[in-house]
């Protein structure tokens, strides 16, 4: 079945970088789009990023644009977050999902990994 | 960007009852790219409903989606235990993806 299983959340600093792991399984990954989801403590869920299936395009929530980078590693199956100059306000849980198809809902989601900002 | 307002933000029902959600946008959103999630406390979202009014896979048959244009609305017929949770909804079009605020399900 779909597995998605995110790594590399921790504490840092703020103005430090992170980098997200995202490794897929149980279907073709290179067939579909990929997303950054983030919730805050106690708060709601904020899409962050997304990458097409080829890794060609990329789009980003104003609130990271500049800061952090999406992509993926096809043959190895597995998507990135990139996380510089980071804010106590990017301190969330960080989920990856898959896309149902392109331009799609997230059939899929990954149980999430914690990134806390704080000095 | 289109804002995604979500009614009411805590709905109290009973098991047995009928529970319906609102999801407000604030321009028009194709039918074809709205979903709803459910969320449990301490679980990732879920899918529930796609293109406004499509289940996805496995999810049963209580729960329907509904709706046009600035107004959509998650139906479920019969409260079960376990759908006390916070439902969200989502926008997908033009590229960019918002969350609703989200409505949390609670046992009245």
């Amino acid at each position: 079945q779909v597995q998605l299983v995110e790594s590399g959340g921790g504490v840092v600093q703020p103005g430090g970088c992170l980098r997200l792991s995202c490794e897929a399984s149980g279907f073709t990954f290179s067939n579909y789009g990929m997303h950054w989801v983030r919730q805050a403590p106690g708060k709601g869920l904020e899409w962050v990023a997304a990458t097409s299936y080829d890794g060609r395009s990329y789009n980003y929530a104003d609130s990271v644009k500049g800061r952090f980078t999406i992509s993926r590693d096809n043959p190895k199956n597995t998507l990135f977050l990139q996380m510089n100059s980071l804010r106590a306000e990017d301190s969330a849980i960080y989920y990856c999902a898959k896309e149902r198809g392109v331009y799609d809902a997230f059939d899929a989601w990954g149980q999430g990994t914690m990134v806390i900002v704080s000095s | 960007e289109i804002v995604l307002t979500q009614s009411p933000g805590t709905l109290s029902l009973s098991p047995g009852e009928r529970a319906t959600l609102s999801c407000r946008a604030s321009q028009s959103v194709s039918s074809s790219y709205l979903a709803w999630y459910q969320q449990k406390s301490g679980q990732a979202p879920r899918l529930l409903i796609y293109g406004a009014s499509s289940r996805a896979t496995g999810i049963p048959d209580r729960f329907s989606g509904s709706g046009s244009g600035t107004d959509f609305t998650l139906t479920i017929s019969r409260l079960e235990p376990e759908d006390f949770a916070v439902y969200y909804c989502q926008q997908y079009g033009n590229s960019l993806y918002t969350f609703g605020q989200g409505t949390r399900l609670e046992i009245k």
